[in-house]
């Protein structure tokens, strides 16, 4: 199957410190990747849609200014979460999807970055 | 009503026993579908896809598919402990650009 990586797998950091998080699809090309949050005992959260080449689509209530997602190429996105606060630990998941958008939206999932701002 | 239903559970099954998840959707356009198995403290890991109506196999699981009642199912035959986990049931959207989650069945196979 389709292989997605994600670096770091952990991280801790310092209130209002900048955390760059990248995702990356090994051994195929991924025209879309999403940005996921989960929150302990809840379920995920889409925060944004990543296209190459293009500025991201981000889910409503997800400041763009603090999340920022570029996705430069078609097997890199990068999060970088701006003057991180304690509010903002959680654990990042990307995924990426195999193909065009349409009926067949096959998803596959990086490890996840899990975030704690002390 | 969410886009995507599923019963929180526990669903609590003895080793050897048949386990039966289901999902409810409300878009009737959806045309795929998935279940994700999620491990405490890990990403979700993709098990099963269906795109038409029926039954569709691979090794210990079946997942099931009903558009007409909007609903999609996932069987584990021989449930084992290792299959303790949440289960994520997923539908792409009206525009088939992004998949919409299910908060996820908590399975426990005790032995």
């Amino acid at each position: 199957g389709a292989v997605v990586s994600q670096h770091p797998s952990w991280v801790i950091c310092k209130s209002g410190t900048s955390v760059k998080i990248e995702c990356r699809s090994l051994d195929f090309q991924a025209t879309t990747m999403f940005w996921y949050r989960q929150f302990p005992k809840q379920s995920l959260m889409l925060m944004a849609t990543s296209n190459e080449g293009s500025k991201a689509t981000y889910e409503q209530g997800v400041e763009k200014d603090k999340f920022l997602i570029n996705h430069a190429s078609l097997t890199l996105s990068t999060l970088t979460v701006t003057s991180a606060h304690p509010e903002d630990s959680s654990f990042y998941i990307c995924s990426a999807r195999v193909g065009l958008a349409g009926s067949y939206n096959e998803q596959f999932f990086g490890p996840g970055t899990r975030l704690t701002v002390l | 009503q969410k886009e995507v239903e599923q019963n929180s559970g526990p669903l609590s099954v003895p080793e050897g026993a048949i386990a039966s998840l289901n999902c409810t959707y409300s878009d009737r356009v959806s045309q795929s579908f998935f279940w994700y198995r999620q491990y405490s403290g890990k990403s979700p890991e993709l098990i099963m896809s269906i795109y038409s109506n029926g039954d569709k196999e691979d090794g210990r699981f079946t997942a099931q598919l009903n558009k007409a009642s909007q609903y999609v199912s996932l069987l584990i035959r021989d449930s084992q402990p290792s299959d303790s986990a949440t289960y994520l049931c997923a539908v792409n959207d009206q525009k088939g650009n992004k998949l919409v989650f299910g908060a996820g069945t908590i399975l426990r196979v005790k032995s």
